[in-house]
C-alpha cells in the first residue's frame, strides 16, 4: 500500500508568501524525512521528525507530525524563486532501511 | 567530502538492450540504496545493500534486473534486457550507519527506453 501522500500535488504562489504542503501515511512509523527535488537534480533532505517529536525547525522550514492523525507538513516561510522544487515526504520504519515516498507536492514561485 | 555520484546521468536506450548504472557511494558509507522514479508516480524502493550484502531486494520488480555491489564499494544495476516500462530516474543513497536513516541521494540516472 503507498504510504506518505502529498496534497497538494500543485500549489503555486506568489514569492514571500508561505508554502504549506501535506503528507498523510497509513502505517506506524519510526521517522518521516521531507526532501526536495530541483528539475533534474538529485534529491536533497531537509529535515527528519521522529515518532516522538511533534514539530520541527530548521531556517525557514518548520515541520510537524501528528502521529494520531498519521500526517505530517511542511511550512516554508518567506518563499523565495529558489524554492521552486518537487517535495517529498518519505517514512521510515523501526528495523527498516528503505524509505517509503509519496509522490510530492511541485511547488512553484511565482516573482 | 564527495557526494554520492551517479553515471550516467542519462541513457537513452532501444527495447531490449542491456544498461548498467553506476552509483558511487560516499566513502565509509556500508548502507547503500537503489530507489526509481516512473513518470509520474512515487519513488521507490528497489533494495538496500549493507557493505556488499543484499540486504533487502524486495522493490526489484523482476529477474531483469541485477544489482551488485562487489567489494563493498560501488554498486551496479544492470537492467537486461530493457522494456519500455523501465523508464524513469533511477536514484540511489547511501548512508553511514545501520541506525542513522538520514540517506543521501545522488543526482539520478534518467533511463530512457525507447
Amino acid at each position: 500500500s503507498q504510504q506518505g501522500e502529498e496534497d497538494p500535488q500543485a500549489l503555486s504562489i506568489q514569492e514571500g508568501e508561505n508554502a504549506t504542503m501535506n503528507c498523510s501515511y497509513k502505517t506506524s512509523i519510526n521517522n518521516l524525512q521531507w526532501y526536495r527535488q530541483n528539475s533534474g537534480r538529485g534529491l536533497v533532505h531537509l529535515i527528519l521528525i521522529r515518532s516522538n517529536e511533534r514539530e520541527k525547525h530548521s531556517g525557514r522550514l518548520r515541520v510537524t507530525l501528528d502521529t494520531s492523525k498519521k500526517s505530517s507538513s511542511l511550512l516554508i516561510t518567506a518563499s523565495r524563486a529558489a524554492d521552486t522544487a518537487s517535495y517529498f515526504c518519505a517514512t521510515g520504519f523501526q528495523g527498516a532501511q528503505k524509505l517509503v515516498f509519496g509522490q510530492g507536492t511541485r511547488l512553484t514561485i511565482n516573482p | 567530502e564527495a557526494g554520492v555520484t551517479q553515471f550516467p546521468s542519462h541513457s537513452v536506450i532501444e527495447k531490449g538492450q542491456t544498461v548498467t548504472l553506476r552509483c558511487d557511494p560516499i566513502s565509509g558509507h556500508d548502507n547503500l540504496y537503489w530507489y526509481r522514479r516512473v513518470m509520474g508516480k512515487e519513488i521507490k524502493f528497489l533494495l538496500h545493500f549493507v557493505k556488499e550484502s543484499k540486504q533487502d531486494e524486495s522493490g526489484m520488480p523482476n529477474n531483469r534486473f541485477l544489482a551488485e555491489r562487489t567489494g563493498g564499494t560501488y554498486s551496479t544495476l544492470k537492467v537486461q534486457p530493457a522494456e519500455l516500462e523501465d523508464s524513469g530516474v533511477y536514484f540511489c543513497a547511501s548512508s553511514q550507519r545501520v541506525e542513522k536513516t538520514e540517506a543521501f541521494f545522488g543526482q539520478g540516472t534518467r533511463l530512457t527506453v525507447v
